[in-house]
């Protein structure tokens, strides 16, 4: 079956302009995640959704990041007044349940650069 | 807090040697256990996992033990092959920490032919 899809796969921005990513996770899985993979380092958790609402946004950097997820299907990180910090590759996985014992399918990632 | 502690890279190994690869942590709870992988030009995917004290998870000849009395999660494989050059992430996931995964820095493994 179809796994995880991100768009864009690339995303390159201007400095304090507004970018929009794209997660369409493995159907029927009701836990979305979202992650940030910088350079060298491993992915770094920022959001977890359990259908439709945010169960745990305590990775959020700072109020420029927001997440949603309507429907409990598709999700959309949104990032505001992009900083160049910003720039990394965002993950997004999804799991069955959400349990701690399941495996997180992940999608290829958008790279996102702040210029 | 939760944590994961990996060995530095890069790891170079010529085919066919032995491959260790520590993985150490720190949890409140009792957590679970995961390697992944990302190979060039590729996401992440799973490599094997453990969910419980001394079980052993497997897959492509890796293997690895949760070991709780040494908080550790070492990924070995007995005869590595070119195919096997990526990065190797050791992660955990607890349940008193919101079942997010807290992934180590990686690994990266060189195979030389």
């Amino acid at each position: 079956g179809a796994g995880v899809s991100q768009t864009p796969s690339n995303k390159v921005t201007e400095k304090g302009k507004y970018v929009e990513l794209r997660c369409d996770p493995i159907s029927g899985h009701t836990a979305l995640y979202w992650y940030r993979q910088s350079l060298g380092q491993g992915p770094e958790f920022l959001i977890y959704f359990q259908g439709t609402g945010a169960a745990d946004d305590s990775g959020l950097p700072n109020d420029r990041f927001f997440a949603v997820r309507p429907e409990g299907s598709v999700s959309t990180l949104k990032i505001q007044r992009t900083e160049r910090g910003d720039s990394a590759v965002y993950l997004c996985a999804s799991s069955v349940r959400g349990g701690y014992t399941d495996t997180q399918y992940f999608g290829p990632g958008t790279r996102l650069t702040v210029l | 807090g939760n944590s994961v502690t990996q060995m530095e890279g890069p790891v170079t190994l010529s085919e066919e040697a032995f491959l260790t690869i520590n993985c150490t942590y720190t949890a409140t709870g009792y957590p679970s256990l995961f390697w992944y992988v990302q190979y060039p030009g590729e996401g992440l995917q799973l490599l094997l996992k453990a969910t419980k004290a001394d079980d052993k998870g497997s897959n492509k000849g890796f293997e690895a033990t949760y070991r709780k009395e040494t908080t550790s999660f070492h990924l070995e494989k007995g005869s590595v092959q070119v195919s096997d050059s990526a990065v190797y992430f050791c992660a955990l996931s607890d349940e008193s920490n919101g079942n997010k995964l807290v992934f180590g820095a990686g690994t990266i493994l060189r195979v030389k032919s």
